[in-house]
């Protein structure tokens, strides 16, 4: 497609309980990134694919975050057991390279209660 | 962290006055970019600028960056009501991720 899609739009979880969000990125971009984004202000880089492959993941929490990006199937970031400061919006973005513009999508909104 | 501060925090203009806003950052960079975030909504590219360019332009936006000092400044000129929203620089600094700063909040008064 031509826009970032990302489901679902708002996610609410007990704390404990697992999150899944998915991210399509635009047809023929080959980089995904996702970013955490907390109370609208601070952007926060958690990982990066070349395709199918993690490009960079230093920013992931790797006790209890992942994430896929298999082919033929949306990208997909996983939170398991979440914490109430997992709370915040989920950007999935996608470039046709690592060093351009990236394209965002209108994000995941995930409380945890 | 955040590689990039912005200043000011929150600015409140008039429609048709122009609005600027600057991003100091702390490391070298590949290129400094800059978004757009209307409220609830995901971040629009706006403007990329190279570590070798010092000014750059698009439609009412003029973005320059000064690679001594660490500083950018975008210019909105002529703003509009729909120029209402919350304008973020971010940094390339050749670690294939952009750093961003937090970011600074026009409010366009018609």
């Amino acid at each position: 497609g031509e826009e970032v899609a990302q489901t679902p739009k708002h996610l609410v979880r007990g704390e404990g309980q697992k999150a899944k969000l998915y991210c399509a990125p635009i047809k023929g971009h080959s980089y995904v990134f996702w970013y955490q984004q907390v109370l609208k202000n601070e952007f926060k880089f958690l990982i990066s694919f070349q395709n199918e492959n993690v490009f960079d993941e230093t920013g992931m929490p790797k006790e209890r975050f992942s994430a896929k990006c298999l082919p033929n199937s949306p990208c997909s970031l996983e939170i398991q057991a979440t914490k109430l400061e997992d709370s915040a919006v989920y950007f999935c973005a996608s470039s046709q390279s690592p060093l351009g513009e990236q394209y965002f999508g209108p994000g995941t909104r995930l409380t945890v209660t | 962290s955040q590689q990039g501060e912005e200043d000011p925090q929150a600015l409140s203009i008039q429609e048709g006055e122009n609005a600027t806003m600057n991003c100091s950052y702390k490391t070298s960079i590949n290129n400094l970019q800059w978004y757009r975030q209307n409220s609830g909504r995901g971040l629009v590219h706006l403007i990329l600028i190279r570590s070798n360019e010092r000014e750059k332009h698009s439609g009412r936006l003029r973005v320059t960056l000064d690679t001594s000092k660490k500083s950018s400044s975008l210019l909105i000129t002529a703003s509009r009501a729909a120029d209402t929203a919350s304008y973020f620089c971010a940094t390339d600094a050749g670690d294939y991720k952009l750093s961003f700063g937090a970011g600074t909040t026009v409010t366009v008064r018609a």
